[in-house]
């Protein structure tokens, strides 16, 4: 079975700062990884996944992760922050064995709190 | 861009009374989930749907809860008698087969009173 860490519950930083946000998960087999944002009473966005190839992963809004298995990390960064990404942000990951159906196992997520 | 619809956005019920909460998700899709997030926590798998019946199940979902694709689009989550632990937001996703393309909707906030 599949678990997903985020150690920091709450990440307080200046707008324009960088940021990671980190995620560690525990899997027996080969993965696929993802972050999701929300924003307060709505819904979860993805930002973007890791499925395969290269470990450097872009998405949405500047961020990107860097997938890497040796620590079993799929950590989270902005090189520059704004006071719109306040949010919480979730870790999740899957079995790639799977075909088909697969379950998401989600982080407890970090709230990353930007101020001015 | 497709998008797993839900309906309603928010649903405030009495204890003991029965939910239905709705989602349609993307036409193409053959995998069909629904998860909880209590307000403040993370976010659970209850349960998945593939080919007209559950696949998966979490521990979570009980004999009060029961899911049905009636119709061949909408996917539907059934509480038979809410309690107030009930109280959540639900989330349908939907996948094709692969992780990519796996969608959530926006999600039903369930308040039981």
């Amino acid at each position: 079975a599949q678990s997903v860490t985020q150690l920091d519950s709450q990440v307080p930083v200046f707008e324009e700062a960088p940021v990671e946000l980190r995620c560690n998960y525990s899997s027996s087999v080969s993965v696929y990884l993802f972050w999701y944002v929300q924003y307060p009473n709505q819904g979860l966005q993805l930002l973007l996944k890791y499925l395969s190839g290269s470990t450097l992963v872009k998405g949405i809004n500047g961020f990107e992760a860097e997938f890497n298995k040796s620590q079993t990390s799929f950590h989270l960064r902005k090189p520059s922050v704004h006071i719109s990404d306040t949010a919480e942000y979730f870790c999740a990951v899957t079995d790639s064995m799977n075909t088909g159906f697969q379950k998401l196992v989600f982080g407890t997520g970090t709230r990353l709190l930007v101020s001015p | 861009e497709p998008e797993v619809t839900q309906t309603p956005s928010h649903q405030v019920t009495q204890m003991g009374q029965e939910v239905i909460l709705r989602c349609v998700p993307i036409s193409n899709h053959l995998y069909f989930y629904w998860y909880r997030q209590i307000l403040g926590q993370k976010v659970e798998f209850l349960v998945s749907f593939y080919n007209n019946e559950i696949s998966e199940k979490s521990e979570i979902f009980d004999d009060q809860f029961s899911v049905e694709r009636p119709d061949g689009s909408n996917f539907t989550l059934k509480i038979r008698s809410t309690k107030l632990e009930d109280s959540a937001m639900y989330f349908c996703a939907s996948s094709p087969g692969t992780p990519d393309g796996y969608t959530f909707g926006s999600g039903t906030r369930l308040t039981v009173v």
